[in-house]
């Protein structure tokens, strides 16, 4: 089955500063999807790369897929403590659609 | 409703006791999945449904766990005899229909603590 890697597990970075979340899979990925939980919450979507080499930004959020290395990044641009919470990548493997693996997410704290 | 609603969005229950999660999906979404999710892990695949019939219920982790969606619409994930270690927070998605390129929504979850 595939597993998805996030790295780091957890994050702390002042407000202001940049970050990058990696997920690599250990298959291959016909589709990554970002998701942003705050906890006690549910999912809270944010992304969805269908393609290698794609990339796409919304507000300060840039996610890319690397098909090859079958890897995709998350990065944040000038990071504010509404960005704080658990970042997680979910993938199919089959391009199915339905059955998303998903990572163990990456814990971000954001300090003022 | 705007978006995927799950309820109870908490329950305490008593080992061996039964347990009902209701799912209401985003209006007109066909493909409904549920999922669970343990403390410090991501969440984990359970059922999959395409209109009223489960596509896939691999992820059932054994015969207590049951799932239905019998208009298509609102889906009930039922538990049997619940056990310490089913206590997680179940979560509901949907999509307008299965398949990459559709935005999966996923709903507050609801919180099971089994005593």
């Amino acid at each position: 089955s595939q597993e998805l890697e996030q790295s780091p597990q957890s994050l702390i970075v002042q407000e202001g500063k940049n970050l990058t979340i990696n997920c690599t899979s250990s298959k291959t990925l016909y589709g990554l999807y970002w998701y942003k939980q705050k906890y006690g919450e549910g999912l809270i979507f944010l992304m969805m790369l269908q393609k290698g080499g794609e990339e796409k930004s919304h507000e300060k959020i840039t996610a890319k897929l690397d098909e090859k290395k079958q890897q995709s990044s998350l990065h944040i641009t000038a990071s504010q403590p509404s960005h704080a919470g658990i970042y997680l990548c979910g993938a199919d493997s089959g391009n199915s659609g339905y059955a998303l693996n998903f990572g163990k997410g990456t814990s971000l704290l954001v300090t003022p | 409703g705007a978006g995927v609603s799950q309820t109870p969005s908490n329950k305490v229950t008593e080992k061996g006791k039964y347990v009902e999660l209701r799912c209401d999906p985003i209006s007109g979404h066909t493909a409904l999945y549920w999922y669970r999710q343990s403390l410090g892990q991501g969440p984990e695949f359970l059922i999959y449904f395409q209109g009223t019939g489960a596509a896939d219920d691999s992820g059932l982790p054994n015969d207590r766990f049951f799932a239905v969606r019998p208009e298509g619409s609102v889906s009930t994930l039922k538990i049997q005899r619940t056990e310490r270690g089913d206590s997680a927070v179940y979560l509901c998605a949907s999509s307008l229909s299965p398949g990459i390129g559709n935005t999966i929504y996923f709903g507050e979850g609801s919180w099971l603590t089994v005593v």
